[in-house]
């Protein structure tokens, strides 16, 4: 049983399309998060979603949104794709995380999608 | 600036003897740090969570220290065997909404 999934696993496409990747968890959790990590490995938080309600927003650009249609689901919808959003997504999920105080949860990563923009 | 850094090189080590990983941070004042292993081609995968006012946790042989004073955390594998090659990334809480900055990883092989 895979607890967060994620697909497609692998995305090959042109600069200047439009792609979407989606995410689905079966834990019952209530928030989910969007990372993107890069060739040099860092990862980074680009978004989360708890409740279906938009949490987290970090400094990304607005090609990038974000669709939560319920709490078990969330996708995610770049516009206009350039070179260096070349990357490997992953989705995560935990159970709290977003009450505003400091949530402590662990965070249920998914197997990733690898984008590459050529 | 703000920054989370861990051993930016590989970590080689002999099959039996104890790794040590470390992350240090700076301009952070995290309530909570936690570990997660990486796989080539898979996901984080959670191992430990030490809180700001513990100064060690354990399970099985995983060893993590947490000191606020220097910011930094060490992650220890006791007894270690070649399945526990993988890259070791550090996380800290940024402040609330369980929002997790990571570290760049270190990469641990342990040769037979």
């Amino acid at each position: 049983d895979t607890a967060v999934s994620q697909t497609p696993k692998y995305l090959v496409t042109q600069m200047g399309n439009d792609k979407s990747i989606k995410c689905e968890q079966n834990l019952g959790h209530d928030t989910m998060y969007w990372y993107k990590q890069d060739s040099k490995k860092f990862l980074k938080i680009m978004f989360s979603y708890n409740n279906k309600e938009l949490i987290i927003n970090e400094t990304v650009p607005n090609r990038f949104s974000p669709k939560s249609p319920d709490k078990a689901h969330l996708n995610l919808h770049i516009n206009s794709l350039e070179l260096g959003d070349s990357a490997v997504y992953f989705c995560a999920s935990s159970q709290e995380g977003a009450s505003g105080g400091v949530g402590t949860d662990t965070q249920y990563f998914g197997p990733g999608t690898r984008l590459t923009v050529l | 600036s703000q920054k989370i850094e861990q051993n930016s090189e590989a970590l080689n080590i002999q099959e039996g003897k104890t790794a040590t990983l470390t992350c240090n941070y700076t301009n952070y004042s995290p309530a909570y740090l936690q570990w997660y292993r990486q796989d080539p081609g898979r996901g984080p995968v959670f191992l430990l969570l030490i809180r700001e006012n513990e100064k060690e946790k354990r399970k099985e042989r995983l060893k993590v220290t947490f000191d606020t004073t220097l910011k930094q955390s060490l992650f220890h594998i006791t007894a270690s065997q070649p399945a526990d090659s993988a890259t070791y990334l550090c996380a800290l809480d940024s402040g609330g909404y369980n929002k997790l900055i990571f570290g760049a990883g270190t990469r641990l092989a342990v040769h037979p």
